[in-house]
């Protein structure tokens, strides 16, 4: 099956770091791929699209100078979470797809960031 | 705007004991239903994607039916292995390509 490698699976840093989270489709082309914030028991919140090769799609609220996206290649995004504070803790997801709208969403193991 | 409920939020079953799953949905136009699992500190691994109601998919002791209102995840004789959160998301015909709106799952333990 379709495989999505995400790190690293954990960082715990200082309040004004700015930390880079990688999202690698290992086995498949992925013309999108897509960042998700999730806090505990709650579900997956949309935070961007990206495209390979163009700008991402923030989600209404998200702050895109902070949330820094880039998607580089068809196999590889970055999210920068840049100058984190203690309200940026929390567990960062990324999920990629096959050409074709309708194709289902493979996702990483995710990154749980712990600023202090 | 779209919309996922599932319930129940939590569920509780001894091995052996089937059950359902519910996932209610609100959609403009339904392009996909998905469920996935999510087990602790990972992120969710797909299960199914149902397309039009009347459709079903099965994967082992899963099986997944669809409505034009809701879906329902059911598990036959579960295993505690099946354990985990069980979430559910649909896809619009209209809006951005491709987004995925989830609702927050159920978290279903399984016990000897």
């Amino acid at each position: 099956g379709a495989v999505v490698s995400q790190h690293p699976s954990r960082v715990i840093c200082k309040s004004g770091t700015s930390v880079k989270i990688e999202c690698r489709s290992l086995d498949f082309q992925a013309t999108t791929m897509f960042w998700y914030r999730q806090f505990p028991k709650q579900s997956l919140m949309l935070m961007a699209t990206s495209n390979e090769g163009s700008k991402a799609t923030y989600e209404q609220g998200v702050e895109k100078d902070k949330f820094l996206i880039n998607h580089a290649s068809l196999t590889l995004s970055t999210l920068t979470v840049t100058s984190a504070h203690p309200e940026d803790s929390s567990f960062y997801i990324c999920s990629a797809s096959h050409s074709g709208s309708n194709q289902p969403q493979h996702f990483g193991d995710g990154t749980r960031l712990s600023i202090l | 705007e779209d919309q996922v409920t599932q319930s129940p939020e939590a569920l509780r079953l001894q091995e052996g004991e089937s059950s359902s799953l519910n996932c209610s949905y609100t959609v403009s136009g339904l392009r996909g239903l998905f469920w996935y699992r999510q087990d602790p500190g990972k992120g969710p691994e797909f299960l199914f994607t149902l397309y039009s109601a009347g459709e079903e998919k099965e994967k082992e002791r899963l099986k997944a039916t669809l409505t034009k209102k809701e879906s329902f995840l059911h598990i036959t004789a579960p295993k505690p292995e099946d354990s985990a959160t069980y979430l559910c998301a649909v896809q619009a015909l209209t809006g951005t390509a491709s987004k995925l709106t989830f609702g927050t799952g159920t978290r279903l333990q399984v016990t000897l």
